[in-house]
């Protein structure tokens, strides 16, 4: 399968930690990305490689992944940090990409 | 900087054609490969297609397969989306974006938007 599944929306409140999660088959044999995007922007990477963090964004975003799972935790939510988050990765052929369907994250 | 500025969207007809351009700077263009994103009102992000540095490989999701061309001037800095045969499920802020090693997207344009309808 090539489809990656995320929940549709997350709460956390305000300092508290909360993992996004993105699960598919494809995730095992590839590296996830998370994609942060708020309204009327355009997505910004918060994690390559699954667990890497490019330089400028805070280290409270991490990521992770176990089997077919990947995850986004974000350690202590920040009201700036409410927005969608997609997770992406590489379909079965390894040629083309997937997203998954996308989490919005109310920060409470 | 990396910077990646998509122009060319806008109204378009049903069966209608538009080419989205994507100027890119602050990096060496020619060695990376390159992907279209679009993104439809209200709704999440899907890829449309990529290419290689040297326009020998080129892929397509299927919804865009045989109506779309995905190309390149790397003379230029530029990448080129070519729409043909529009369809109003098309409307969608279009974005290009930069691949790093392993198909991973670590820049992206602001976006045009296609707007399909009569």
């Amino acid at each position: 399968s090539s489809e990656l599944t995320q929940d549709p929306a997350v709460s956390v409140a305000l300092g508290q930690i909360v993992r996004i999660t993105c699960q598919g088959d494809s995730l095992r044999y590839y590296y996830a990305s998370w994609h942060q995007q708020k309204p009327g922007q355009a997505p910004l990477v918060v994690i390559y490689d699954t667990t890497h963090r490019p330089s400028g964004i805070p280290d409270r975003f991490s990521g992770s992944s176990s089997g077919d799972t990947a995850s986004l935790t974000i350690t202590g939510a920040q009201a700036e940090d409410e927005a969608a988050y997609f997770c992406k990765s590489r379909d079965s052929s390894g040629n083309h990409l997937v997203f998954g369907g996308g989490t919005h994250l109310t920060v409470l | 900087e990396v910077q990646l500025v998509e122009s060319g969207g806008g109204l378009v007809q049903p069966g209608g054609s538009v080419r989205l351009s994507c100027a890119a700077s602050g990096f060496n263009y020619s060695n990376y490969w390159m992907s279209w994103v679009r993104q439809a009102p209200g709704k999440g992000l899907e890829w449309v297609a990529n290419i290689d540095p040297e326009e020998r490989e080129e892929y397509y999701v299927d919804s865009v397969e045989d109506r779309f061309t995905i190309s390149r001037d790397n003379a230029k800095n530029s990448l080129y989306l070519q729409m043909n045969s529009l369809r109003a499920e098309d409307t969608a802020v279009y974005f290009c974006a930069r691949l790093r090693g392993g198909f991973d997207i670590d820049y992206w344009g602001q976006g045009t938007l296609v707007a399909v309808s009569s």
